[in-house]
């Protein structure tokens, strides 16, 4: 199956530790989102990555770091740092030749916890 | 970063009914889309629409890009129990990086 895969579906972290959200993708899209949503709230996003060894900050990229080694995956970091990390994360990714039909498509999400 | 207006915020109808939901912008997008989000999931594409007054259908859904390229309109008709999830509307400009700036979402219920 092409697709994106998260996981774990659900992480419990206890509060100052760092935690890493995994993401992978088989669509051999080039471009990879990490977004965040809040109870009742849109997405905002934290970090991008249009290419491999690149990324960019996004709206709300404090308390978060993430690396691009490969193509198909783009973990998230939940630092210490972060002061209300408990949230619906959610991984996108899209062809990325910049297009406006480059459309993102989603994978199911992980809901962290924060104890 | 700037979110767009969604309205309304939720929804709770008869099954049967047709439901309209809408966005607006104070800026021009490029492209508008319509995602529906289930409890606990990803967000799923519905429709995607690319030119400036562009109508296209996905069985019951309908939705149009604004001719200003301000706004843009979901309806779903004759809705059914599994209508049931939040429907965001996100704008997105090919200048930007492809970013999508989001709506707030719009939360549907449906009574048998």
């Amino acid at each position: 199956d092409g697709g994106i895969t998260q996981s774990p579906k659900y992480l419990f972290r206890k509060e100052g530790q760092n935690v890493t959200l995994s993401c992978e993708q088989n669509l051999n899209h080039d471009a990879m989102y990490w977004y965040r949503q809040d109870p009742g709230q849109g997405l905002r996003l934290i970090y991008y990555s249009q290419i491999v060894n690149d990324f960019q900050k996004g709206d709300i990229a404090e308390g978060y770091s993430v690396s691009r080694e490969k193509k198909e995956s783009f973990p998230l970091t939940v630092t210490s740092a972060q002061k209300n990390p408990t949230a619906f994360y959610l991984c996108a990714s899209s062809r990325g030749y910049g297009g406006s039909t480059d459309t993102q498509y989603f994978g199911p999400g992980t809901r962290l916890t924060v104890l | 970063g700037q979110q767009l207006n969604q309205s309304p915020q939720s929804m709770f109808i008869q099954e049967g009914e047709d439901v309209s939901m809408n966005c607006t912008s104070s800026s021009i997008f490029n492209t508008w889309l319509w995602y529906k989000q289930d409890p606990g999931e990803g967000p799923v594409l519905l429709i995607a629409l690319y030119k400036a007054g562009e109508l296209t259908s996905n069985g019951r859904l309908t939705a149009q890009f604004g001719i200003t390229r301000k706004d843009s309109f979901l309806n779903i008709s004759a809705s059914i129990p599994s209508d049931v999830g939040i429907y965001f509307c996100a704008g997105q400009r090919s200048n930007a990086g492809n970013m999508l700036t989001f709506g707030g979402g719009t939360r549907l219920m449906v009574k048998p």
